[in-house]
């Protein structure tokens, strides 16, 4: 079953503008990691974090983590119109990290 | 990065035929492979965990007798959608991770299914 909640749904930004995509959870988890997916195609990994961890850059990316609320952020800075695709969040759960439980996803569209 | 080949990456196919679509792991071994069905702006839904030299565990409510599924060898994991029908039009994707616990999934390009 689903466990992972994202929002927005829908995220529709102008170039250049930082973009915020949030995930809830409602178990345990040893990992939450983000992926992207450009239409029609498969998951690109964007970032992992821990959960002993609290926050992970990566490039334009950056990634918090509260296991406290079980929820997580993605930032991505300065978009482009390449960023255009849709995020989904994905977490373990006590199967193992390897079966991953993905969120709903958010679309995000950047207009140039 | 590790790569993981889906193929195909596209198929049409009649009613009541079989399709097989295969995922292959270029560059590691993965002992367990990971099958996932998306509907068209929905998320991923895991149907099955596909297990190198044994069965394949399914998710609840998913066919095992419909989506058969086979691990034959440490880098190749086939789902055969058997007498398909136009409900089971979907994408496909497939994930692999290189066996290790706490580690990034590794996923296919997918398969768009449909059945006319």
């Amino acid at each position: 079953s689903q466990q992972g909640e994202e929002d927005p749904q829908a995220l529709s930004i102008q170039e250049g503008e930082n973009a915020t995509m949030n995930c809830s959870y409602k178990t345990s988890i040893n990992n939450l990691q983000w992926y992207r997916q450009n239409s029609g195609r498969g998951l690109v990994h964007l970032i992992l974090i821990r959960s002993n961890e609290r926050e992970k850059h990566s490039g334009r990316l950056r990634v918090t983590l509260d296991t406290s609320k079980k929820s997580s952020s993605l930032l991505i800075t300065a978009s482009r119109a390449a960023d255009t695709a849709s995020y989904f969040c994905a977490t373990d759960g006590s199967q193992g990290a390897q079966k991953l439980v993905f969120g709903q996803g958010t679309r995000l569209t950047i207009n140039p | 990065g590790a790569v993981v080949s889906q193929h195909p990456s596209w198929v049409i196919c009649k009613s009541g035929t079989s399709v097989k679509i295969e995922c292959r792991s270029l560059d590691f071994q993965a002992t367990t492979m990971f099958w996932y069905r998306q509907f068209p702006k929905q998320s991923l839904m895991l149907m099955a965990t596909s297990n190198e030299g044994s069965k394949a565990t399914y998710e609840q409510g998913v066919e095992k007798d419909k989506f058969l599924i086979n691990h034959a060898s440490l880098t190749l994991s086939t789902l055969t959608v058997t007498s398909a029908h136009p409900e089971d039009s979907s994408f496909y994707i497939c994930s692999a991770s290189r066996g290790v616990m706490n580690t990034e999934a590794f996923f296919g390009q997918g398969t768009r299914l449909t059945v006319v």
